[in-house]
């Protein structure tokens, strides 16, 4: 997976719970990428980061919070998770000449 | 906003056969397009990457092409075996740059039958 690694690779957490997933990369990739896959929904993007400290919204950004202080990790917060953050998510990274590269994906169960 | 189709939704056909998947986005300036393959609870593989500047490219049995103009692209997978079961995923990018994220398509799921 181009050095990119996700963690933890499941989870499961009580609704209002705070939930911090990672994303690691080791090639010092400046972009990075979080997606949720849902069922009827495809992949949709959370925020993204363009450098360290730098990040940006996506089309789901609500109820999520991202954080990089260190090019090669990622994070993505959920401050108060609800059941309708379950999902499938997924860390990426972009290169100008190979495109987008994804990680194998954190299951995450909201209970 | 870039939307993504892709058709058919769900493909099943016998082995051997020569099948064409299809994409459409409804913005034509789009830096390049990304075809990934996605396996029953795995990540993405990526497939090929068609720059704009480009009309096709080429991997092994699959070829994909691209028309901007008219926001079309096809992945044709030749010879089609079993293993290529899976579900195929279209990507753009959001905007012209390439690097604020992609936009997808559902996909289409195949199923190859020995």
């Amino acid at each position: 997976d181009a050095g990119i690694t996700q963690s933890p690779r499941h989870k499961v957490t009580e609704t209002g719970t705070p939930v911090t997933l990672r994303c690691h990369q080791t090639e010092n990739h400046r972009y990075m990428y979080w997606y949720r896959q849902d069922p009827g929904h495809g992949l949709r993007l959370i925020h993204y980061s363009y450098g360290v400290k730098d990040t940006d919204k996506g089309e789901v950004s609500d109820g999520y919070s991202v954080s990089r202080s260190k090019t090669e990790d990622f994070l993505l917060t959920l401050e108060s998770a609800t059941s309708s953050q379950t999902s499938v998510y997924f860390c990426a990274i972009s290169h100008a000449h190979y495109g987008y590269t994804f990680g194998s994906g954190t299951r995450l169960t909201v209970v | 906003k870039q939307e993504v189709t892709q058709i058919p939704a769900a493909l099943s056909v016998p082995e051997g056969e020569n099948l064409v998947l299809n994409c459409s986005f409804t913005d034509s300036a789009i830096y390049n397009l990304q075809w990934f393959r996605q396996d029953p609870g795995k990540g993405l593989t990526s497939l090929l990457l068609i720059q704009s500047s480009q009309r096709e490219q080429t991997s092994g049995r699959l070829n994909a092409s691209l028309d901007k103009s008219s926001g079309r692209s096809t992945l044709y997978i030749a010879a089609s075996q079993p293993g290529d079961s899976a579900t195929y995923l279209c990507a753009v990018p959001y905007s012209g740059g390439g690097a604020d994220g992609l936009t997808f398509g559902k996909g289409t799921h195949l199923i190859i039958q020995p």
